[in-house]
């Protein structure tokens, strides 16, 4: 089983500032790695899948980069909306055996 | 864009099984290029895959659970149904039901959501 890591655990950012969080896979699952967002009491929403590409709707400010093992969402400029938890998602494997990362919660600093 | 909503019980006894039903609109359930998956989120804790299904009825499922899950779907009612058995108060969770849209290779990622459906396992 891919195993999924992600630092820091909890980010604290001021509105307008840059936030950038990290996510490590235990093997190589190529660009096959999403991010999502969730806030409290609502279903994730995607963000990024192929780690890099912004799914419909997602604002500009939201990006994703890496591949391999080593991955990045950085939020440009953070937004009252944005602070939430936010999760990656590696679906390399066939059969599937898909494993999240454990969340790094964005909070106001 | 399809929309999807859980529904079942919202309380199991231990050791019964626990049975939900994810209801499908807005697009068929048969499209080629969709797997169909259930994730649950204990109260508090992260997110964990259960598993997925195909409009075929092939399935998947994480390994952990596989002796105790069961996934399938109905294309007639544009819905898919999880059932999980021998409940114990660790299967306590947010389930969720998502689409999985899939890339050339077959590998896919979860979107859009279901609304999630609490279940809690307790006498």
């Amino acid at each position: 089983e891919i195993v999924m890591t992600q630092s820091p655990a909890t980010l604290s950012v001021s509105p307008g500032e840059r936030a950038t969080l990290s996510c490590r896979a235990s093997q190589s699952v190529s660009s096959n790695l999403a991010w999502y967002q969730q806030k409290p009491g609502q279903a994730p929403r995607l963000l990024i899948y192929g780690a890099s590409t912004r799914a419909t709707g997602i604002p500009a400010r939201f990006s994703g980069s890496g591949s391999g093992t080593e991955f990045t969402l950085t939020i440009s400029s953070l937004q009252s909306e944005d602070f939430a938890v936010y999760y990656c998602q590696q679906y390399n494997n066939w059969p599937p055996l898909f494993t999240f990362g454990p969340g790094t919660k964005v909070d106001i600093k | 864009q399809v929309q999807l909503q859980e529904s079942g019980p919202g309380l199991v006894k231990p050791s019964e099984t626990l049975s939900l039903t994810c209801t499908v609109s807005g697009g068929s359930i048969s499209r080629s290029s969709y797997y169909w998956g259930w994730i649950r989120q204990p109260p508090g804790k992260g997110l964990e895959w259960v598993g997925s299904i195909y409009y075929s009825g092939s399935t998947h499922y994480n390994p952990s659970l596989k002796s105790r899950v069961t996934i399938s779907v109905d294309t007639s009612k544009n819905q898919f149904s999880l059932k999980l058995s021998s409940v114990t108060a660790a299967d306590t969770a947010v389930y969720y039901c998502a689409a999985a849209p899939t890339d050339d290779y077959g590998r896919c990622w979860f979107d859009p959501w279901g609304q999630g459906t609490l279940v809690t396992v307790s006498s």
